[in-house]
């Protein structure tokens, strides 16, 4: 199985400033890897597909980027509403495993 | 609008059995694949199964081969994950989440609210 690794776990941000999360697979997956928020109590929400390509309706001050196994996504002005933890996950093979999550709280 | 609203999860004793059903509107149910997916504090997001818009095929994680089972009534614009021999480390919220795809890319695109199993004596 391909093993999904994030950093930081947990970062703490105030809103306007600029937050970068990385995602590592173990192994290349191109660029078959997606992201998702999470809010707790709720089910997690797709942000970014295919590594850059952002879902309809999210604002754009998200983006992703990288290939093979290095992968980030950025928020460019943290708003208050951006605090929550975010997901990456492999779409490359089966089973298609998920990050262990890094936590964005308010400083 | 698109929603899955998943149902059956409740305290279930170890060994014994749980139904999960997902109830599909807002979309052509047929025509895409669908996933069943589970978090839990200890193990984190973790996908469990998916099942092709016509039921032909079927994938499962390791952790549940042999006893978990994936299928889907078109007909009835549902999916189930039929859970056997229920262990305590199955103890999470169940997701079900439509399969989208571009190309070779595919991603989890909604996901229910969940449902909650709890596996205990």
């Amino acid at each position: 199985d391909i093993q999904m690794t994030q950093s930081p776990s947990s970062l703490s941000a105030s809103v306007g400033d600029r937050v970068t999360i990385t995602c590592r697979a173990s192994q290349s997956i191109s660029s078959y890897i997606n992201w998702y928020q999470q809010k707790p109590g709720k089910a997690p929400d797709l942000l970014i597909y295919a590594a850059s390509t952002l879902q309809s309706g999210v604002p754009s001050r998200f983006s992703g980027s990288g290939s093979g196994t290095d992968f980030t996504l950025s928020i460019s002005s943290l708003q208050p509403e951006d605090f929550a933890t975010y997901y990456c996950q492999q779409s490359y093979n089966t089973p298609f495993t998920f990050g262990p999550g890094t936590r964005v709280d308010i400083k | 609008q698109v929603q899955l609203v998943e149902s059956g999860g409740g305290v279930v004793q170890p060994g014994r059995s749980l139904r999960l059903s997902c109830a599909a509107s807002g979309f052509t149910f047929s025509s895409f694949g669908m996933y069943w997916a589970r978090q839990s504090p200890d193990k984190g997001l973790e996908w469990v199964a998916v099942i092709r818009y016509d039921g032909s095929n079927e994938y499962y994680v390791d952790s549940v081969k042999g006893r978990f089972t994936i299928s889907r009534d078109n007909s009835k614009n549902t999916l189930y994950l039929q859970m056997n021999g229920l262990r305590a480390e199955d103890t999470a919220v169940y997701y079900c989440a439509r399969e989208r795809v571009s190309g070779a890319y595919s991603w989890f695109d909604p996901w229910g609210q969940g449902t909650l199993v709890t596996v205990s004596s």
